[in-house]
């Protein structure tokens, strides 16, 4: 079946330390992103992308990076400048047109103490 | 840029009835696509039902129904006869519909959570 598959569901990490959130898509879309969900709050934009070797930031890109080596390939990092890393983490896809929903993974949940 | 508020927090109805959930926006495109999406305890977000700014039919799936007013910029949710299973946080998203304009992400609202009493 496809979907998106984020590993893994739950992560745990001292504070400092750098930590990679991953998300793996066999839908064939091309377009990619991860979310931020705090609690009781809606989901903000990290970063996004369109395609291949290309992604962009969103609304609270500081302290995180990303890469896009491959189609389905989106892992997301948590750096040591983010300055409140707890949090729930959903990777999305999607066909880059038209009405085409978004697609989400079951999310990472990221503790960090 | 585009913002997406929805206004109530918590809302609560009775197992069977009919609730609305309300969500408005703020936009200057006139070529968009709005969503309802549905997050149960599991966290796994779910499509409910979507809506192109162009077509001024109201959607609709099964028991959930839009009321699209673009004037107004409003996209409520109405759910029939509800079910326990129903309760969730639901999000309204916004979507541009020009693709070259910053990808396709979408802008959510801050969420309403809704309770259904048996």
């Amino acid at each position: 079946d496809g979907g998106i598959t984020q590993s893994p569901k739950y992560l745990f990490r001292k504070e400092g330390q750098n930590v990679t959130l991953s998300c793996e898509q066999n839908l064939n879309h091309d377009a990619m992103y991860w979310y931020r969900q705090d609690p009781g709050q809606g989901l903000r934009l990290i970063y996004y992308s369109q395609i291949v070797n290309d992604f962009q930031k969103g609304d609270i890109a500081e302290g995180y990076s990303v890469s896009r080596e491959k189609k389905e390939s989106f892992p997301l990092t948590v750096t040591s400048a983010q300055k409140n890393p707890t949090a729930f983490y959903l990777c999305a896809s999607s066909i880059r047109t038209g009405n085409s929903p978004l697609h989400f993974g079951n999310g990472t949940r990221l503790t960090v103490t | 840029a585009q913002t997406v508020t929805q206004s109530q927090p918590e809302m609560s109805v009775q197992e069977a009835e009919t609730v609305t959930l309300s969500c408005t926006y703020d936009t200057s495109e006139s070529d968009y696509y709005l969503f309802w999406y549905k997050q149960p305890p599991s966290r796994q977000m779910i499509l409910v039902i979507r809506q192109e700014a162009y077509k001024q039919q109201n959607a609709t799936e099964n028991r959930f129904s839009v009321n699209f007013q673009k004037a107004a910029k409003s996209f409520s949710l109405k759910i029939s006869d509800s079910q326990l299973g129903d309760a969730a946080m639901y999000f309204c998203a916004y979507r541009s519909g020009f693709t070259n304009n910053a990808g396709n992400m979408l802008t959510f609202g801050g969420g309403t959570r809704l309770m259904v009493k048996p």
